[in-house]
């Protein structure tokens, strides 16, 4: 199982940030929650929200009014967008596939680092 | 502020057992299980420990969690350079309704 994001690397403060993860090895669509996870420079973790194989979503109450996560299993992606972003949403951005069983997050992509800056 | 609390560093030197706490409440870890992550320096976090105390494939059984109530632990034996990273316990928090980090623990292995 492999993750890959991408996306701009370099967001204006009060825009959108999308970023996209595609998985290779496995399908989407046949279980798992797929999950976006942040760490700030210097800073621990934090998650953002998830997606389940059949499309219900989970938002991280602190950010919920700004994120949206979408799946396409066609294209075995899912997809991160969060508004208005802030000097305080620069970090490195993962996704990763997490157990449903034991919320363990088993399977992480590289993370992508994304700067809001004017 | 994390949820999960933890010490924010903790070293031992090569031989050595090293023990690193993770606190919460209950309901977090006092209601779910806890997993454990490594995270070498400019790496993605690594799954060292799920369910309390088990290890995924290839993960040392130097590496043992546990958990007590509200707190867990992760016990590494044997300290390699190796294991020189920052440690980090997670847990699903039930009134949250996410998935909760600590702040992480950095190993120094003198």
């Amino acid at each position: 199982v492999q993750l890959q994001e991408s996306g701009p690397g370099l967001v204006k403060p009060s825009e959108t940030l999308s970023l996209t993860c595609t998985v290779s090895g496995y399908s989407i669509s046949s279980g798992y929650y797929w999950d976006w996870i942040r760490q700030p420079p210097g800073k621990g973790l934090e998650w953002i929200g998830s997606i389940s194989h059949s499309g219900n979503t989970y938002y991280n109450p602190s950010l919920k009014s700004r994120v949206t996560i979408s799946v396409d299993t066609s294209k075995n992606q899912f997809s991160l967008k969060l508004s208005s972003v802030a000097a305080a949403d620069t970090a490195v951005y993962y996704c990763a596939r997490e157990t449903i069983l034991s919320r363990g997050v088993d399977y992480w992509g590289q993370g992508t680092l994304v700067t809001v800056s004017s | 502020q994390s949820v999960l609390t933890q010490p924010p560093s903790a070293s031992g030197t090569p031989g050595q057992g090293v023990t690193i706490s993770c606190s919460g409440s209950s309901s977090d870890i006092g209601s779910n299980t806890v997993s454990w992550y490594q995270q070498l320096p400019g790496t993605a976090p690594k799954l060292l420990i799920y369910s309390n105390n088990q290890r995924p494939s290839g993960v040392p059984d130097r590496f043992s969690g546990s958990k007590s109530g509200t707190s867990a632990s992760l016990a590494i034996s044997g300290l390699q350079s190796e294991d020189e990273a920052d440690y980090c316990c997670a847990a699903w928090d039930d009134t949250l309704n996410g998935l909760v980090f600590g702040g992480g623990t950095k190993l120094t292995v003198l």
